[in-house]
């Protein structure tokens, strides 16, 4: 059962564009919502998180909204920059149910020059 | 380098052989995570630790996996007579206290992956 889908598995983005990363779950019960980058052979890297309390959460050319009655949560990046080519991954955690995070499959954004 | 420390990066193992795989939380880090991650897939939650207890292993496979933080030393998982579908990168991550809002993120290590031949 795959509590959080990233349904686009690839994006690619001319540099200075908007890049657009989408992110679906099922179980309402998250309350806590986090965006990580990560590049090839390296751990993931947090970037931002959101909780359910709020519907925006900006910092610097990255925000993320989140969407509680659609159960669906978009990270934006502008301007995108080539060092922002990665895979991104959302992850969604309960807090009453402890720290686990439960991740998309992950979104591989190309940004080119 | 005050991150989180994973070794070895890269372990090749024969089937059947045994794997342990290392993890050193930051430094103030009391809450140690480890993830799957299968080629091409998501990280996958398999356990989360305090020291000397397993808080949830909820995402361990019953049989062959282990998992340890003891009082002094690295995290430790442990995965016995490997096979090949146990070939994937192996992800530690630690926090000073329980994920939320104004408490923090995971901070995840480089890996470790491993390779059953």
């Amino acid at each position: 059962d795959q509590q959080v889908k990233q349904n686009s598995p690839s994006l690619s983005v001319q540099e200075g564009r908007i890049s657009i990363l989408n992110c679906d779950y099922t179980n309402s019960m998250f309350d806590y919502f986090l965006w990580y980058k990560k590049y090839p052979a390296e751990g993931p890297t947090f970037l931002i998180s959101i909780s359910s309390i709020k519907d925006k959460n900006e910092d610097g050319r990255f925000t993320v909204f989140l969407n509680k009655s659609a159960k669906h949560l978009s990270l934006h990046i502008v301007p995108s920059q080539p060092g922002d080519s990665a895979v991104y991954f959302c992850a969604a955690t309960l807090k009453a149910a402890g720290n686990k995070l439960t991740f998309g499959g992950g979104t591989r954004v190309l940004v080119k020059p | 380098n005050a991150g989180v420390m994973q070794n070895p990066r890269h372990l090749v193992r024969r089937r059947g052989q045994e794997a342990r795989l290392r993890c050193s939380p930051m430094k103030g880090h009391s809450h140690v995570y480890w993830y799957r991650q299968l080629p091409e897939e998501g990280l996958k939650f398999m356990v989360y630790l305090q020291k000397e207890n397993i808080i949830d292993e909820s995402g361990m496979p019953k049989e062959r996996f282990s998992a340890e933080f003891p009082k002094e030393g690295p995290s430790i998982l442990r995965i016995q007579q490997v096979v090949r579908g146990d070939s994937a990168a192996y992800f530690c991550a630690s926090s000073r206290a329980q994920v939320g809002p104004n408490t923090g993120e995971l901070f995840f290590g480089e890996g470790s992956r491993l390779t059953v031949l």
